[in-house]
């Protein structure tokens, strides 16, 4: 049974069209985290909520935003992708500190 | 912050052989350290973990040794198989109160039958 959905598996933007990858989660976790991750490379967070408190890391772009409006759901946009921005990316959840992060299968973006 | 590094980047094996990958990290205060295996087009599996107060955990032929006063830990497969061939990657979840993990760069492993 799937934990941490990720909808859709792919997704083909053009450049510039704003684009928002979906992330939802049954493990009623407090954290949910985004990651890019591009080829080849580690995954790279981007943000992460703990509840409601969003935080972002310092070097992530403003064109992406996050929501989470509810536990269950959390939302990737992207405001105008540009040909960098394609990438995996990853939803994870955690319960805290000490709570096993669980990672969703990814959303492949490729922006054209 | 917290750094991670992680060796080799790339390991190639016969099957039936052990493979082993090592990663350090720079915070003392980290405490929690799981081993993730990423197959091509997937999200990264947690296969493994160990958390700062154990030295060495064991799960059928996966293993995982921490030492806590050099700052590093290990994966180790035994017996090795073709479908073990992916992408490992460590991870350090550092101290204080942060709740973010930092990976290393990620090891290729491939399995020769």
């Amino acid at each position: 049974d799937a934990m941490v959905i990720q909808n859709p598996r792919y997704q083909v933007t053009q450049f510039g069209k704003p684009v928002t990858l979906s992330c939802s989660q049954t493990l009623n976790h407090n954290v949910m985290y985004w990651y890019q991750q591009k080829s080849s490379q580690a995954p790279k967070l981007l943000f992460h909520y703990y509840d409601k408190d969003f935080n972002n890391e310092a070097d992530t772009p403003d064109n992406f935003q996050s929501r989470r409006p509810n536990t269950s759901f959390c939302f990737l946009d992207i405001r105008s992708p540009g040909l960098g921005d394609a990438a995996m990316y990853l939803c994870a959840t955690s319960s805290g500190r000490w709570g096993g992060y669980t990672f969703g299968s990814g959303t492949r973006l490729t922006v054209v | 912050g917290e750094n991670v590094e992680q060796h080799p980047s790339t390991l190639s094996v016969q099957e039936g052989d052990s493979a082993v990958i090592k990663c350090t990290y720079s915070d003392r205060a980290s405490n929690y350290f799981p081993w993730y295996k990423q197959e091509l087009g997937k999200g990264p599996q947690l296969i493994i973990d160990i958390r700062s107060n154990v030295g060495e955990k064991k799960d059928q032929r996966i293993a995982v040794t921490l030492n806590k006063t050099a700052k590093h830990f290990s994966l180790h497969i035994t017996e090795t198989q073709p479908e073990d061939s992916a992408v490992y990657f460590c991870a350090a979840l550092g101290g204080g109160s942060n709740y973010k993990l930092t990976f290393g760069k990620g090891t290729l492993l491939t399995v020769n039958p």
